[in-house]
């Protein structure tokens, strides 16, 4: 298997343009997480889905940050506009209902910098 | 709400010697535990859990954990350290809220000296 897939692995955007994040989950995995790291505030749960659904987006920081999953293959986490405090590195993880309980399988991440 | 606290921001240890990273926990209820690793630009990896059963549980690369209830302690370790084992350690527990979800703690690193 080839593990969580993210593009791009690094994104550099000048403040004000729109930035498109992109997943691919674990084929047959049912749960897609959304996370951001920074030194500042280590690892955040943005939002998770369940079968396509969003079942919690209580993390995403604001209307700018939003996030989609049109099937069970790929899931998209886009901010419009960026700003620089938006720099970080996004980590996408799934998970299966069927696995051993609540064990996530991260991605490599996309390192974001905006200027 | 449920938390986890790596007390220790870095962890330093001569390679060949016992390491130990701590996490203490704070849950209602019996807690599922973790320990994730992160090598430099990569994502997090599943190293070992605990659901229920022993309280000593052994993981990937040779590192296990140790349940403690009353201490409500979650520590990592390893008999001898390898250079290899230099990363960013989490511990984390899981959401007890009904989300599907897990709490990380803030990281420890880890630094195995030749």
């Amino acid at each position: 298997d080839a593990g969580v897939i993210q593009s791009p692995r690094h994104e550099v955007t000048e403040m004000g343009q729109e930035v498109t994040l992109r997943c691919k989950p674990i084929s047959g995995h049912d749960y897609l997480f959304w996370y951001r790291q920074t030194m500042m505030r280590g690892l955040e749960l943005l939002i998770y889905f369940n079968n396509n659904v969003p079942i919690d987006d209580s993390g995403m920081p604001e209307d700018r940050f939003s996030a989609k999953m049109p099937n069970a293959s790929f899931s998209t986490l886009k901010i419009q506009p960026s700003e620089p405090r938006d720099s970080a590195v996004y980590f996408c993880a799934s998970s299966s209902t069927d696995s051993s309980f609540y064990e996530q399988y991260f991605g490599p991440g996309t390192r974001l910098t905006v200027t | 709400a449920q938390s986890v606290a790596q007390p220790e921001d870095q962890v330093n240890v001569a390679e060949g010697n016992p390491l130990t990273v701590k996490c203490t926990y704070s849950v209602s209820g019996n807690p599922y535990l973790f320990w994730y690793v992160q090598y430099p630009n990569r994502g997090l990896q599943f190293l070992l859990k605990y659901i229920t059963g022993d309280n000593l549980v052994k993981g990937s690369y040779g590192f296990e954990a140790e349940f403690n209830k009353s201490q409500t302690s979650f520590h990592l370790k390893k008999p001898s350290a390898l250079v290899s084992d230099s990363a960013l350690y989490f511990c984390a527990v899981r959401d007890m809220t009904g989300r599907r979800a897990l709490t990380f703690g803030s990281g420890t690193r880890l630094q195995v000296q030749p």
